[in-house]
Protein backbone atom coordinates (compact mmCIF):
# COMPACT_ATOMS: atom_id res chain seq x y z
CA UNK A 1 0.00 0.00 0.00
CA UNK A 2 1.32 3.29 -0.76
CA UNK A 3 1.28 5.51 2.10
CA UNK A 4 1.11 9.51 1.55
CA UNK A 5 2.78 12.05 3.71
CA UNK A 6 1.28 15.48 4.13
CA UNK A 7 2.84 18.68 5.10
CA UNK A 8 2.38 20.53 6.97
CA UNK A 9 -0.17 19.52 9.34
CA UNK A 10 -1.38 23.17 9.99
CA UNK A 11 -0.45 26.04 8.01
CA UNK A 12 -1.69 29.45 9.00
CA UNK A 13 -1.46 32.06 6.23
CA UNK A 14 -3.65 35.10 5.56
CA UNK A 15 -6.26 36.02 2.67
CA UNK A 16 -4.21 37.08 -0.01
CA UNK A 17 -1.53 35.10 0.84
CA UNK A 18 -0.03 32.08 -1.27
CA UNK A 19 -0.25 28.70 0.14
CA UNK A 20 1.59 25.16 -0.94
CA UNK A 21 0.76 22.04 0.78
CA UNK A 22 2.92 19.56 0.17
CA UNK A 23 1.94 15.39 -0.25
CA UNK A 24 4.75 12.97 -0.47
CA UNK A 25 4.39 9.25 -1.33
CA UNK A 26 6.25 6.08 0.17
CA UNK A 27 6.41 4.91 -3.65
CA UNK A 28 6.21 6.27 -7.18
CA UNK A 29 2.40 7.19 -7.85
CA UNK A 30 1.68 4.90 -11.14
CA UNK A 31 0.60 7.43 -13.73
CA UNK A 32 0.96 10.56 -11.57
CA UNK A 33 -2.50 9.60 -10.57
CA UNK A 34 -3.03 11.83 -7.53
CA UNK A 35 -5.92 13.96 -6.30
CA UNK A 36 -6.50 16.52 -4.35
CA UNK A 37 -9.67 17.61 -2.52
CA UNK A 38 -10.89 20.30 0.04
CA UNK A 39 -13.39 19.66 2.69
CA UNK A 40 -14.77 22.09 4.74
CA UNK A 41 -16.54 21.06 8.29
CA UNK A 42 -19.90 19.41 8.03
CA UNK A 43 -19.12 18.87 4.12
CA UNK A 44 -18.09 15.95 2.45
CA UNK A 45 -14.88 16.42 0.56
CA UNK A 46 -14.71 18.32 -2.75
CA UNK A 47 -12.36 17.00 -6.17
CA UNK A 48 -10.20 20.11 -7.09
CA UNK A 49 -7.29 18.46 -8.89
CA UNK A 50 -6.82 15.26 -10.62
CA UNK A 51 -3.63 13.40 -12.56
CA UNK A 52 -1.25 15.79 -9.99
CA UNK A 53 -2.24 18.75 -12.23
CA UNK A 54 -6.12 19.05 -14.14
CA UNK A 55 -8.57 21.07 -11.99
CA UNK A 56 -11.75 19.71 -11.76
CA UNK A 57 -14.90 21.14 -13.22
CA UNK A 58 -16.19 24.46 -11.78
CA UNK A 59 -12.46 25.01 -9.73
CA UNK A 60 -10.71 28.50 -9.61
CA UNK A 61 -7.54 28.75 -11.36
CA UNK A 62 -5.93 30.23 -8.25
CA UNK A 63 -5.88 26.05 -7.39
CA UNK A 64 -2.67 24.30 -9.02
CA UNK A 65 -1.19 20.83 -8.47
CA UNK A 66 2.11 20.18 -9.52
CA UNK A 67 4.67 17.35 -9.06
CA UNK A 68 5.63 13.81 -10.20
CA UNK A 69 6.58 10.53 -9.03
CA UNK A 70 6.46 10.70 -5.37
CA UNK A 71 6.29 14.21 -4.90
CA UNK A 72 3.39 16.46 -5.42
CA UNK A 73 2.17 20.00 -4.68
CA UNK A 74 -0.80 21.64 -4.42
CA UNK A 75 -0.82 25.66 -4.45
CA UNK A 76 -3.50 28.36 -4.05
CA UNK A 77 -2.13 31.73 -5.77
CA UNK A 78 -4.10 34.04 -3.32
CA UNK A 79 -6.36 32.53 -0.28
CA UNK A 80 -9.69 33.81 -0.40
CA UNK A 81 -11.76 33.42 3.19
CA UNK A 82 -13.45 30.46 1.77
CA UNK A 83 -10.24 28.60 0.94
CA UNK A 84 -9.51 27.85 4.96
CA UNK A 85 -10.44 23.95 5.13
CA UNK A 86 -8.82 20.73 5.06
CA UNK A 87 -7.04 19.37 2.01
CA UNK A 88 -6.75 15.96 1.31
CA UNK A 89 -4.32 14.33 -1.66
CA UNK A 90 -5.11 10.93 -3.02
CA UNK A 91 -3.28 8.55 -4.94
CA UNK A 92 -5.34 6.11 -7.24
CA UNK A 93 -2.68 4.67 -9.19
CA UNK A 94 -2.71 1.50 -7.78
CA UNK A 95 -4.63 -0.51 -5.12
CA UNK A 96 -5.87 0.74 -2.06
CA UNK A 97 -6.81 3.89 -3.53
CA UNK A 98 -5.17 6.00 -0.11
CA UNK A 99 -5.27 9.09 1.44
CA UNK A 100 -3.12 11.35 2.82
CA UNK A 101 -3.65 12.71 6.72
CA UNK A 102 -4.87 15.95 5.88
CA UNK A 103 -3.32 19.57 5.97
CA UNK A 104 -5.30 21.79 7.56
CA UNK A 105 -5.09 25.19 6.41
CA UNK A 106 -6.28 28.52 8.96
CA UNK A 107 -6.45 31.80 9.33
CA UNK A 108 -3.64 33.46 10.96
CA UNK B 1 -27.90 18.08 -11.26
CA UNK B 2 -25.93 15.87 -10.03
CA UNK B 3 -26.54 13.94 -6.46
CA UNK B 4 -25.44 11.19 -4.40
CA UNK B 5 -27.65 10.61 -1.37
CA UNK B 6 -27.19 8.42 1.48
CA UNK B 7 -29.00 6.60 3.80
CA UNK B 8 -29.30 3.85 6.53
CA UNK B 9 -26.94 5.09 9.03
CA UNK B 10 -27.63 4.83 12.87
CA UNK B 11 -26.82 3.16 16.42
CA UNK B 12 -26.06 -0.48 16.01
CA UNK B 13 -24.51 -2.77 18.89
CA UNK B 14 -20.97 -4.13 17.76
CA UNK B 15 -21.47 -7.35 15.61
CA UNK B 16 -24.31 -6.15 14.49
CA UNK B 17 -25.89 -5.70 10.76
CA UNK B 18 -26.61 -2.35 8.79
CA UNK B 19 -27.27 -1.76 5.29
CA UNK B 20 -26.59 1.26 3.73
CA UNK B 21 -27.96 2.85 0.71
CA UNK B 22 -27.01 5.79 -1.38
CA UNK B 23 -29.18 7.17 -4.48
CA UNK B 24 -27.70 8.48 -7.61
CA UNK B 25 -29.53 10.63 -9.65
CA UNK B 26 -28.42 13.30 -12.98
CA UNK B 27 -26.03 11.18 -14.40
CA UNK B 28 -25.93 7.55 -16.29
CA UNK B 29 -25.63 5.63 -13.34
CA UNK B 30 -24.66 2.47 -14.99
CA UNK B 31 -21.51 3.70 -16.76
CA UNK B 32 -19.61 5.11 -13.69
CA UNK B 33 -17.68 2.73 -10.66
CA UNK B 34 -18.58 3.66 -7.54
CA UNK B 35 -17.24 3.37 -4.08
CA UNK B 36 -17.52 4.25 -0.17
CA UNK B 37 -15.35 6.48 1.73
CA UNK B 38 -15.60 6.55 5.69
CA UNK B 39 -14.27 9.67 8.07
CA UNK B 40 -14.55 8.76 11.75
CA UNK B 41 -14.85 11.74 13.77
CA UNK B 42 -12.13 14.23 13.95
CA UNK B 43 -9.83 11.86 11.07
CA UNK B 44 -8.88 11.58 7.31
CA UNK B 45 -10.85 9.51 4.61
CA UNK B 46 -10.40 6.28 4.34
CA UNK B 47 -11.31 3.75 0.79
CA UNK B 48 -13.72 1.28 2.47
CA UNK B 49 -14.74 -0.42 -0.64
CA UNK B 50 -15.59 -0.19 -4.61
CA UNK B 51 -18.02 -1.59 -7.51
CA UNK B 52 -17.63 -1.32 -11.56
CA UNK B 53 -20.05 0.18 -13.11
CA UNK B 54 -21.69 -3.27 -14.21
CA UNK B 55 -21.39 -4.27 -10.80
CA UNK B 56 -19.27 -7.42 -11.58
CA UNK B 57 -15.72 -6.38 -9.92
CA UNK B 58 -15.51 -5.71 -6.27
CA UNK B 59 -12.73 -4.17 -4.26
CA UNK B 60 -12.33 -4.02 -0.63
CA UNK B 61 -9.94 -2.59 2.26
CA UNK B 62 -8.80 -5.07 4.16
CA UNK B 63 -10.65 -3.80 6.99
CA UNK B 64 -13.89 -4.70 6.17
CA UNK B 65 -12.77 -7.61 3.91
CA UNK B 66 -15.27 -10.45 4.49
CA UNK B 67 -17.35 -8.36 6.61
CA UNK B 68 -18.78 -5.72 4.25
CA UNK B 69 -20.20 -6.20 0.86
CA UNK B 70 -20.58 -3.81 -1.65
CA UNK B 71 -23.73 -4.15 -4.46
CA UNK B 72 -25.44 -1.89 -6.60
CA UNK B 73 -28.84 -2.32 -8.43
CA UNK B 74 -28.62 -0.25 -11.59
CA UNK B 75 -32.50 -0.40 -12.78
CA UNK B 76 -32.57 1.50 -9.16
CA UNK B 77 -29.66 3.93 -9.60
CA UNK B 78 -28.68 2.80 -6.07
CA UNK B 79 -25.71 1.52 -4.51
CA UNK B 80 -25.37 -0.34 -1.36
CA UNK B 81 -22.80 -1.33 1.32
CA UNK B 82 -23.76 -4.44 3.44
CA UNK B 83 -22.01 -4.06 6.59
CA UNK B 84 -21.87 -7.28 9.01
CA UNK B 85 -19.79 -8.12 12.35
CA UNK B 86 -19.39 -4.38 12.92
CA UNK B 87 -16.80 -3.15 15.62
CA UNK B 88 -16.48 -0.23 17.21
CA UNK B 89 -13.86 1.13 14.98
CA UNK B 90 -16.21 1.02 12.00
CA UNK B 91 -17.81 3.94 13.62
CA UNK B 92 -17.37 6.73 11.04
CA UNK B 93 -19.31 9.18 8.56
CA UNK B 94 -19.80 6.54 5.26
CA UNK B 95 -19.84 8.68 2.24
CA UNK B 96 -20.72 7.24 -1.63
CA UNK B 97 -18.42 8.69 -4.37
CA UNK B 98 -18.49 8.23 -8.12
CA UNK B 99 -15.24 7.82 -9.98
CA UNK B 100 -14.68 10.65 -12.22
CA UNK B 101 -14.44 8.56 -15.32
CA UNK B 102 -12.46 5.19 -15.78
CA UNK B 103 -12.46 2.59 -12.88
CA UNK B 104 -10.16 3.54 -10.09
CA UNK B 105 -10.35 7.30 -10.89
CA UNK B 106 -10.15 10.04 -8.52
CA UNK B 107 -13.84 10.78 -6.46
CA UNK B 108 -15.14 13.73 -8.44
CA UNK B 109 -19.03 13.46 -6.55
CA UNK B 110 -19.80 12.93 -3.31
CA UNK B 111 -23.16 12.10 -1.41
CA UNK B 112 -23.43 14.27 2.27
CA UNK B 113 -22.93 11.25 4.11
CA UNK B 114 -24.68 9.36 6.64
CA UNK B 115 -23.20 8.76 10.43
CA UNK B 116 -22.63 5.14 11.30
CA UNK B 117 -22.17 4.59 15.57
CA UNK B 118 -20.83 1.34 16.79
CA UNK B 119 -21.40 0.97 20.90
CA UNK B 120 -23.24 -0.75 23.12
Amino acid sequence: EIVLTQSPGTLSLSPGERATLSCRASQSVSGNYLAWYQQKPGQAPRLLIYVASSRATGIPDRFSGSGSGTDFTLTISRLEPEDFAVYYCQQYGSSPRSFGQGTKLEIK
Amino acid sequence: EVQLLESGGGLVQPGGSLRLSCAASGFTFRSYAMSWVRQAQGKGLEWVSSISGSGTTTYNAESVKGRFTISRDNSKNTLYLQMNSLRAEDTAVYYCAKDRDIWGDAFDIWGQGTMVTVSS
